[in-house]
């Protein structure tokens, strides 16, 4: 039972270069997020996925395409990088039984590096 | 949208000592308080969590108190050890089944 993966685990970018993050679960959970992580300035969501087949904009979506392919999956793309995207990206998932928030289970981040 | 405050930005306690931390939050419709603690380079982990139908909630040396009605909840350390310097986020729900975080508080115990 491995929780929620995340890969890559590294990405140096340069600037206009696209790149998509993938995160999968193993929890049978419904909802999935994604969040980014600055210094100083905690966690803030990007996009989440309240169940298979939605997915809604969080805080900070501009830049960033999510897809929730499947149950198991929530890919994040950043279509064109910039530099302001330099950060940690954590996925998360939870299990939400009917409408009552249970909680997040992150995954071990992405540190992304942009050019 | 949901605003969360998180105070203070740093702790530095003696080992044995107690800590609390505190957040504010603006939507009287949150009705779920997670706390999470981040080492570092690690990936942000549940401690304790405590939902609107509750005042206190304690696991061994953790306690988090809610007070709805002012809208702030704590979180309380007791008999600190070295093992629990990080950083402790608090979070809310925005209603929309996500949570926004506190910008965090970096605790330091001292053997």
């Amino acid at each position: 039972n491995a929780g929620v993966t995340q890969t890559p685990k590294f990405q140096v970018l340069k600037t206009g270069q696209s790149m998509t993050l993938q995160c999968a679960q193993d929890m049978n959970h419904n909802s999935m997020y994604w969040y980014r992580q600055d210094p100083g300035m905690g966690l803030r969501l990007i996009y989440y996925s309240a169940s298979e087949g939605t997915t809604d904009k969080g805080e900070v979506p501009n830049g960033y395409n999510v897809s929730r392919l499947n149950k198991r999956e929530f890919s994040l793309r950043l279509e064109s990088a910039a530099p302001s995207q330099t950060s940690v990206y954590f996925c998360a998932s939870s299990a939400q039984d009917r409408g009552i928030n249970q909680p997040q289970h992150f995954g071990d981040g992405t540190r992304l590096s942009i050019l | 949208g949901e605003n969360v405050e998180q105070h203070p930005s740093t702790l530095s306690v003696q080992e044995g000592d107690s800590a609390v931390i505190k957040c504010t939050y603006s939507d009287s419709a949150s009705n779920y308080f997670p706390w999470y603690k981040q080492e570092l380079g690690k990936r942000p982990q549940l401690i304790i969590d405590i939902r609107s139908n509750v005042g206190e909630k304690k696991d061994q040396r953790i306690a988090v108190t809610l007070n709805k009605t002012a809208k702030h909840f704590s979180l309380h350390i007791t008999e600190t050890q070295p093992e629990d310097s990080a950083v402790y986020f608090c979070a809310s729900d925005t209603g929309r089944r996500a949570l926004t975080f506190g910008s965090g508080t970096r605790l330091q115990v001292q053997p």
